[in-house]
């Protein structure tokens, strides 16, 4: 069965340091992967996706990820955090395999980031 | 929120009445979804819809019944609410599975709905 992992619910860094967001993920057969963020009181918003090729992918609002099919992760990260990247931040995995249900997500419970001035 | 809205953005209703959500999108997009927001939960899947009138159950399903007669329009229905239901639901639109790009869903901007 698909699922994925934020290990941590809330994520505080200082404003200029560099942050990182743990995902990792188990699915049968290849993964797409992607991280959504969400401000409050707002539906979620796209920030990028690994679908194939180069592990490292990026995104918008200068935030990057990397895949590493060994660990199974996808971590989101930003050298150098902004107040206003403090989110609800939400990784998701579908599986990519022909035979796979209409691109069905799956998402973790999400980690709340806080970046203090 | 990608030429989705959703409607009505707020509610309140009472348990064993039935509520109806509105999913409505621009994009022409093939795919809808709809899944509710819970603390500690994410997002789950409720019901999905592949195409006019085709639709399916997702991870929790029961106590909600879906229907799409538009490309456009996707309804979620709480047959007889109960307050385990009290949630915030988002609808999510997708192109289509052809191409890796395609399975990208964009979100509406959410109805949160109380079941007292």
């Amino acid at each position: 069965a698909q699922s994925v992992a934020q290990p941590e619910d809330q994520v505080n860094v200082a404003e200029g340091n560099p942050l990182t967001v743990k995902c990792t993920y188990s699915v049968s057969g290849n993964p797409y992967l992607f991280w959504y963020v969400q401000y409050p009181n707002r539906g979620l918003q796209f920030l990028l996706k690994y679908i194939t090729g180069d592990n490292l992918v990026k995104g918008s609002y200068g935030f990057e990820a990397e895949f590493n099919k060994s660990q199974t992760s996808f971590h989101l990260k930003k050298p150098s955090a902004l107040v206003s990247d403090s989110a609800l931040y939400f990784c998701a995995v579908s599986q990519a395999d022909r035979g796979s249900t209409l691109g069905r997500l799956y998402f973790g419970r999400g980690t709340q980031l806080t970046v203090w001035p | 929120d990608a030429g989705i809205t959703q409607s009505p953005r707020h509610k309140v209703t009472e348990t064993g009445t039935p509520v109806t959500l509105r999913c409505h999108q621009t994009e022409n997009h093939r795919y809808m979804y709809w899944y509710r927001q819970d603390p500690g939960h994410g997002l789950r899947l409720i019901h999905y819809s592949y195409g006019v009138k085709d639709t399916d159950k997702g991870e929790v399903s029961d106590g909600y019944s879906v229907s799409r007669s538009k490309t456009e329009d996707f309804l979620l229905t709480l047959e007889s609410a109960t307050s385990s239901q009290t949630s915030v639901y988002f609808c999510a639109i997708s192109p289509g599975l052809a191409g890796g790009s395609a399975q990208t869903q964009y979100f509406g901007p959410g109805t949160r709905l109380l079941v007292l």
